[in-house]
């Protein structure tokens, strides 16, 4: 999507190796969110932003860190990785409250072996 | 908590209507947004609805009814690129953004 920006695409992380997940955008939006999706099953939320220097919670956190230290940037952390963190991550922007449009990045398929 | 629900699994025929329900329990509704996922893709948006009603966009229209938790998704004139799966979120008064499990739908010829 234009003005998503997901780096990197694919990564392949030993178990307790650590890495950072980068969601760019270049539409001055608020709202930020990190979700992973296992195969054949929805999207989860990890952790949200609001904006610049907030972050929140989502339903599955545990085990990653999240800043969002410029609003044109949300970094999602891994800071030991486990097998069961496979999965792909998906970045999320919704221009919130009005919503006319909304936006994903392309997707990040990680592999912990 | 939030509670989400949508059928797993649909299965229509090109050229037919197909709807899609999903309904919801959540404290401070806020607004309920419906995605379309093909494989192997990111999710797209198709549509945001806030207010009761019927909102209409091509041959794609959304509908929610706050007061009973629930919204459908309702596609016209299926077509074979429709085969994808359908997620259903809601965002809340707390600023989450939670979704459903996904509907996926298969058309047939």
């Amino acid at each position: 999507n234009a003005g998503v920006t997901q780096t990197p695409k694919f990564r392949v992380l030993k178990t307790g190796q650590s890495m950072t997940l980068l969601c760019a955008q270049d539409m001055n939006h608020e709202y930020m969110y990190w979700y992973r999706q296992d195969p054949g099953m929805g999207l989860r939320l990890i952790h949200y932003s609001v904006g610049e220097g907030t972050t929140a919670k989502g339903e599955v956190p545990d085990g990653y860190n999240v800043s969002r230290l410029k609003k044109q940037n949300f970094l999602l952390g891994l800071e030991s990785a486990a097998p069961s963190q496979t999965s792909v991550y998906f970045c999320a922007i919704v221009p919130l409250p009005a919503v006319t449009e909304a936006f994903f990045g392309q997707g990040t398929r990680l592999t912990v072996v | 908590g939030q509670n989400i629900d949508q059928p797993t699994e649909m299965t229509a025929t090109e050229g037919a209507i197909v709807q899609i329900n999903c309904t919801y329990q959540t404290s401070g509704f806020n607004g309920l947004f419906w995605y379309q996922q093909h494989a192997g893709e990111a999710p797209t948006f198709l549509s945001y609805n806030v207010l009761d009603g019927l909102e209409e966009k091509g041959r794609f229209s959304s509908f929610l009814s706050r007061s009973k938790g629930y919204s459908y998704l309702l596609l016209k004139e299926l077509q074979m690129k429709d085969s994808a799966s359908y997620l259903c979120a809601v965002y809340n008064a707390g600023n989450m953004l939670t979704f459903g499990g996904g509907t996926r739908l298969m058309v047939k010829p």
